[in-house]
């Protein structure tokens, strides 16, 4: 079993929609959560980043973990088509390692 | 310049040739690292310095050969690569071992 599942898409919404994206992981060591999005040929730009169980939200943005789960999710409300681009989960045990381990990502497009 | 800045943006180079990429950070962070990103493949680490200080280092070839020279700057030397380590080459910075870690805009190689 992979330690972060994340569907790789490619997911395509009407512009207006409300995007849920999702990552599943096995690790219960892992302590902190993040999520990234990735436009093509640039590098990941950070969108959010929890550390507790809940919800975090930010603008039209909201990112939800469930640890009981093993579960995380990111919202996106009212999508925009510059909302297009690959996101990626990211989720680290923060203990005595550096290492991140990352989902896939998922290719999301919004079509106006 | 603000952020993670990396050099260059794209780089083709012979089996024998001898190549390094640069990256910068202007965050004050001090850790950095490197990252390959391969298609539908998740990121993997390369290489995690602290301080200056090599803290990581996930079974990377020999061909690879990182440098960080102080807290600000990374290089990654290559020499005698091979055609499949072609990919996007990301550098990222973070504040402590917890940090969010912010990303380069890349550097896109292709070995030939």
């Amino acid at each position: 079993q992979k330690e972060v599942e994340q569907d790789p898409g490619p997911l395509s919404v009407p512009e207006g929609a409300i995007v849920s994206l999702n990552c599943t992981y096995s690790n219960s060591a892992f302590q902190y959560f993040m999520w990234y999005r990735q436009y093509s040929r640039k590098g990941p730009e950070l969108l959010m980043y929890t550390y507790s169980s809940g919800n975090k939200e930010d603008g039209r943005f909201t990112a939800q973990v469930d640890k009981s789960s093993k579960y995380i999710s990111l919202f996106i409300r009212d999508s925009q088509p510059s909302d297009s681009a690959t996101y990626l989960c990211a989720i680290g045990t923060g203990a005595g390692s550096y290492q991140l381990t990352f989902g896939k990502g998922t290719k999301l497009s919004v079509i106006p | 310049e603000t952020g993670v800045t990396q050099t260059p943006r794209h780089l083709v180079m012979g089996m024998t040739n001898k190549k390094s990429l640069k990256c910068e950070q202007h965050l004050g962070h001090n850790a950095m690292y490197w990252y390959k990103q391969s298609a539908k493949k998740p990121l993997e680490l390369m290489f995690v310095y602290s301080l200056e200080e090599r803290v990581e280092n996930n079974s990377v070839p020999s061909r690879f050969s990182p440098e960080c020279p102080n807290s600000s700057h990374l290089f990654l030397h290559l020499h005698t690569l091979q055609p499949e380590d072609s990919a996007l080459y990301l550098c990222a910075s973070s504040q402590a071992i917890r940090g969010a870690q912010y990303f380069g805009p890349g550097t896109r190689l292709t070995v030939l």
